[in-house]
């Protein structure tokens, strides 16, 4: 069955310092990968996705993941955080079969300190 | 602003009550799918449908169900709720089976 993880319920960081948020999966077949931001009293934002290609994926608001077959990860990272980076990051693989739902992981709060 | 509408934004209602929550998907968009927001079973599928007919159902109980209508809205109805239905209730819709759901607002749902 599909599953994703993620190990950390929080992780902070000094605003200015690089980001990582983990992720790791567990998929039948190829993984499609996705991570989504979700703000306080908002809806889930797509950050950016992982179909086929290369293993380093930019997406918005500067924030790239880099997707390691071999460790079955796709870690979400970003350079320099912003304060305004602070929300809650959920990690997602898509279902396999004849549908397309999501699957996401537990979440991890992301908290940037200035 | 994703492009996908929910309504309302807040339900408040009493046990054994019945709700209607309503999604527009984004323009182009024939996949709906129905997610669950709650603290104790974080992100959970519901159901989800393809140019009006279902495609696949996740957790769902019996006492709730869905329909996507001609103009691909779909609404999801929730009866003879009960406490533990108390949640967030996302809508997301995508374009094809590889891209990307956008999601709603989503409508939060608190039953007293």
């Amino acid at each position: 069955a599909q599953s994703v993880a993620q190990p950390e319920d929080q992780v902070n960081v000094a605003e200015g310092n690089p980001l990582t948020v983990k992720c790791t999966y567990s998929v039948s077949g190829n993984p499609y990968l996705f991570w989504y931001v979700q703000y306080p009293n908002r809806g889930l934002q797509f950050l950016l996705k992982y179909i086929t290609g290369d293993n380093l994926v930019k997406g918005s608001y500067g924030f790239e993941a880099e997707f390691n077959k071999s460790q079955t990860s796709f870690h979400l990272k970003k350079p320099s955080a912003l304060v305004s980076d602070s929300a809650l990051y959920f990690c997602a693989v898509r279902s396999s079969g004849n549908t397309d739902k999501l699957i996401f992981g537990t979440g991890t709060r992301l908290q940037v300190f200035p | 602003d994703s492009g996908v509408t929910q309504t309302p934004k807040h339900l408040i209602t009493a046990t054994g009550q019945r709700v209607t929550l309503r999604c527009s998907p984004r323009s182009g968009d024939l996949s709906v799918y129905w997610y669950q927001q709650s603290l104790d079973q974080g992100l959970q599928f519901l159901i989800q449908y393809y140019n009006g007919e279902e495609r696949a159902k996740g957790n769902i109980l019996e006492r709730f169900s869905a329909q996507q209508f001609p103009d691909l809205h779909s609404e999801l109805n929730l009866s003879s709720l009960e406490l533990g239905d108390s949640a967030l209730y996302f809508c997301a819709s995508s374009v094809g089976q590889y891209n990307e759901q956008f999601f709603g607002p989503g409508t939060r749902l608190t039953v007293l």
